[in-house]
């Protein structure tokens, strides 16, 4: 089955600094991956939508220039959180989808765990 | 109102026992419906889309009532391996997903 490969799995570092997220599809395409959040006991909120060759479309309340998500490619997209606060710690999820495979649901990377101090 | 909401619980059943979770979604406009199961600090995992035949995968259920707007799942014979979160999600026109809450299922020997 599709399979998408997320790195680091957990992180920590120091207030200010920035952190570079990976999200690959291994085994298929995806034009379009989403970087979703997810806070202690609350679901996952979709943070931004990212589309290979064009800019990232963000949700209501997200700050793109805090935010920066590439997608160079039709395997990877990249979520880079700049200048980190300890309120951006959280769990950080990518998903991606194949082309056309709208019955099969989305397949998610393993996260990402933040934990800025 | 939330886009899709569910009993958070916490559902504590013994095993073997059916437990039915509930979920009702606010935009008619959705297209497609899954529900995922989410272990502690992990990933969610798709455990099956949701039809408006109803699909059945082993010993869980699915159903869906576009009318109702109203997606159900049902496990049956319950293990210790099914405690976990299980999301009800649903997918929009513009392909995105909206997650429910969750709802935690503990099952006890």
């Amino acid at each position: 089955g599709a399979v998408v490969s997320q790195h680091p799995s957990w992180v920590i570092c120091k207030s200010g600094t920035s952190v570079k997220i990976e999200c690959r599809s291994l085994d298929f395409q995806a034009t379009t991956m989403f970087w979703y959040r997810q806070f202690p006991k609350q679901s996952l909120m979709l943070m931004a939508t990212s589309n290979e060759g064009s800019k990232a479309t963000y949700e209501q309340g997200v700050e793109k220039d805090k935010f920066l998500i590439n997608h160079a490619s039709l395997t990877l997209s990249t979520l880079t959180v700049t200048s980190a606060h300890p309120e951006d710690s959280s769990f950080y999820i990518c998903s991606a989808r194949e082309s056309g495979a709208f019955r099969y649901g989305y397949t998610f990377g393993s996260g990402t765990r933040l934990t800025v101090v | 109102r939330k886009e899709v909401e569910q009993d958070p619980g916490p559902f504590n059943v013994p095993e073997g026992a059916t437990v039915a979770f509930n979920c009702t979604y606010s935009n008619s406009a959705s297209q497609s419906f899954f529900w995922y199961r989410q272990d502690c600090r992990k990933e969610p995992k798709l455990l099956m889309s949701v039809y408006s035949s109803g699909n059945e995968d082993g010993r869980f259920t699915a159903q869906l009532n576009r009318a109702s707007q109203y997606i159900s799942l049902l496990i049956r014979d319950s293990k210790l391996s099914d405690s976990a979160t299980y999301l009800c999600v649903v997918r929009l026109p513009t392909d995105k997903l909206i997650f429910g809450t969750g709802t935690r299922l503990q099952v006890f020997p």
